[in-house]
C-alpha cells in the first residue's frame, strides 16, 4: 500500500528555472514531511522539513508547500543548477511512531545548461 | 565527525546463501533503522531499534530476514536463504533521541544482487 505518492517520475528544467516535485498522502496521522536528495551511490539527505501547522518553508533555494486539507505539499526548486541533478524523495513520518519513514517513489531531476 | 558508515558496499550472493550486511552508526546515536530501496524506488522501511531493543520489525518482509543489535552500537542485517527478490540497496540510518525532530541519517548503503 503506497500510502505517499509522489510525481512526476523525472523532470528535466532548465539551468535558472523552478523545479517542482508534488507528493500527496492518505495516512492523517502523518504529522512530519521531510524531502530528502539522493545522489548515485550514496544515501538519501535530509533537505528540508515541514510539519502540518505551516503552510510553507523557506531555506534558501528550497521551499516546501503544504496544503493540510488537500493532504498535498510540494518541493519548489527555485534557481535550479546543473549541481541540483539528483533524485529526490518526499517522506512521512507518524510522530512517536518509532520514527520510521515512509518515502515516495522518487523523481529524478536533471538540470540542464 | 564520521557519518553512518555501511559495509560492505556490494555483495553478490548465490540464490540459496546467507548473507550479512554490517552497520556502523553515528556515535552516541540511540535509535537505528534498515530501510530497503529497490531499483527506481524509495526506501522502504524494515526495521527499528532504540538502543539494543528492537522495537519495530513490521517492515521485514519475511522470517528469513533478520536484524540485531546486541550492544546498542553497531547493527547487522542477516538474510538467510537469499532469493533474487532480495536484491536491493539495503540502507542504514541513525539518529539521536534528542530534539522534537530528530533528523535520520544515512549511510550509503549495500547493494546487494542476488544471482
Amino acid at each position: 500500500q503506497q500510502q505517499v505518492k509522489q510525481s512526476p517520475q523525472s523532470l528535466i528544467v532548465q539551468k535558472g528555472g523552478i523545479s517542482i516535485i508534488n507528493c500527496a498522502y492518505e495516512n492523517t496521522a502523518f504529522d512530519y514531511f521531510p524531502w530528502y536528495q539522493q545522489f548515485p551511490g550514496k544515501g538519501p539527505a535530509l533537505l528540508i522539513a515541514i510539519r502540518p501547522d505551516v503552510s510553507e518553508k523557506k531555506e534558501g533555494r528550497f521551499t516546501i508547500s503544504f496544503n493540510k486539507s488537500a493532504k498535498q505539499f510540494s518541493l519548489h526548486i527555485m534557481d535550479s543548477q546543473p549541481g541540483d541533478s539528483a533524485t529526490y524523495f518526499c517522506a512521512a513520518r507518524v510522530t512517536g511512531g518509532g520514527n520510521k519513514l515512509t518515502f515516495g517513489t522518487g523523481t529524478q531531476l536533471k538540470v540542464e545548461l | 565527525g564520521a557519518g553512518v558508515s555501511q559495509s560492505p558496499r556490494y555483495k553478490v550472493a548465490k540464490r540459496g546463501q546467507d548473507v550479512a550486511l554490517r552497520c556502523d552508526p553515528i556515535s552516541g546515536h540511540v535509535s537505528l533503522f534498515w530501510y530497503q530501496q529497490a531499483l527506481g524506488q524509495g526506501p522502504e522501511f524494515l526495521t527499528y531499534f532504540q538502543n539494543e531493543a528492537q522495537l519495530d520489525k513490521s517492515g521485514l518482509p519475511s522470517d528469513r530476514f533478520f536484524a540485531e543489535r546486541p550492544e546498542g552500537s553497531v547493527s547487522t542485517l542477516k538474510i538467510q536463504r537469499t532469493q533474487q527478490e532480495d536484491s536491493a540497496v539495503y540502507l542504514c540510518a541513525s539518529s539521536h533521541r534528542t530534539g522534537r525532530d530528530p533528523e535520520q541519517y544515512f549511510g550509503p548503503g549495500t547493494r546487494l544482487t542476488v544471482t
